[in-house]
């Protein structure tokens, strides 16, 4: 069936320096792919997304780009900071328009110590 | 904040009991979805309702139901709890007319069973 794998975690990483969470899908059509974020004690907020191959979703400093060659959506940032710790999840949409549930990675913990 | 909100934020009962989960949809969003998160599970989608009708379901089990009001706000009533069924639950909304649907999370309702 259709699914999301991304990197275990925790990430631990010092202010500054450079991320790279990976994330690859198995799906039976053209998803969407998205990547959110759930800082602790919240929510989830959307980081950024790309409707087709080849896209790049980006969104404050964050980037990932839609490969349909590899199937992978990989988010990176170049100079990560304290505030960006949080949970990044991984998610696929395989529908449009009135229906379109996301299929959710089980997350990676992104820890930033200044 | 999404504009998605969600009460009650926290909900402890017993085994056995029966609950109701509130959602109230951004301004405007036609579909509201319903997702659980667990330690072992990660986020599984539940189940997806677009202007009063059910669109899809996942991963929900029997004892679980939901539905969506003429003011476009959802219940989701889960009865006969059991130990596993703690977790967080989230709401979704998006606007369901076109396009890849961009969901919008409110911050959670925290349900413990004991």
């Amino acid at each position: 069936g259709d699914s999301v794998t991304q990197m275990e975690g925790p990430v631990t990483l010092s202010e500054e320096a450079c991320l790279t969470i990976n994330c690859t899908y198995t799906a039976t059509g053209y998803p969407s792919l998205f990547w959110y974020v759930q800082y602790p004690g919240e929510g989830l907020q959307l980081l950024l997304k790309a409707t087709k191959a080849d896209d790049k979703g980006s969104n404050k400093g964050f980037e990932a780009t839609y490969r349909k060659e590899t199937t992978s959506f990989h988010l990176e940032k170049g100079s990560v900071q304290v505030s960006d710790s949080a949970v990044y999840f991984c998610a696929l949409s395989l529908g449009a328009g009135s229906q379109g549930n996301l299929i959710f990675g089980k997350g990676t913990k992104l820890s930033v110590k200044p | 904040d999404s504009g998605v909100t969600q009460t009650p934020k926290h909900l402890i009962t017993a085994t056995g009991q029966r609950v109701t989960l509130r959602c109230s949809p951004r301004s405007g969003d036609l579909s509201v979805y319903w997702y659980q998160q667990s330690l072992d599970q990660g986020l599984q989608f539940l189940i997806q309702y677009y202007n009063g009708e059910e669109r899809a379901k996942g991963n929900i089990l029997e004892r679980f139901s939901a539905q969506q009001f003429p003011d476009l706000h959802s219940e989701l009533n889960l009865s006969s709890l059991e130990l596993g069924d703690s977790a967080l639950y989230f709401c979704a909304s998006s606007v369901g007319t076109a396009g890849p649907p961009t969901q919008y999370f409110g911050p959670g309702t925290r349900l413990t069973v004991l």
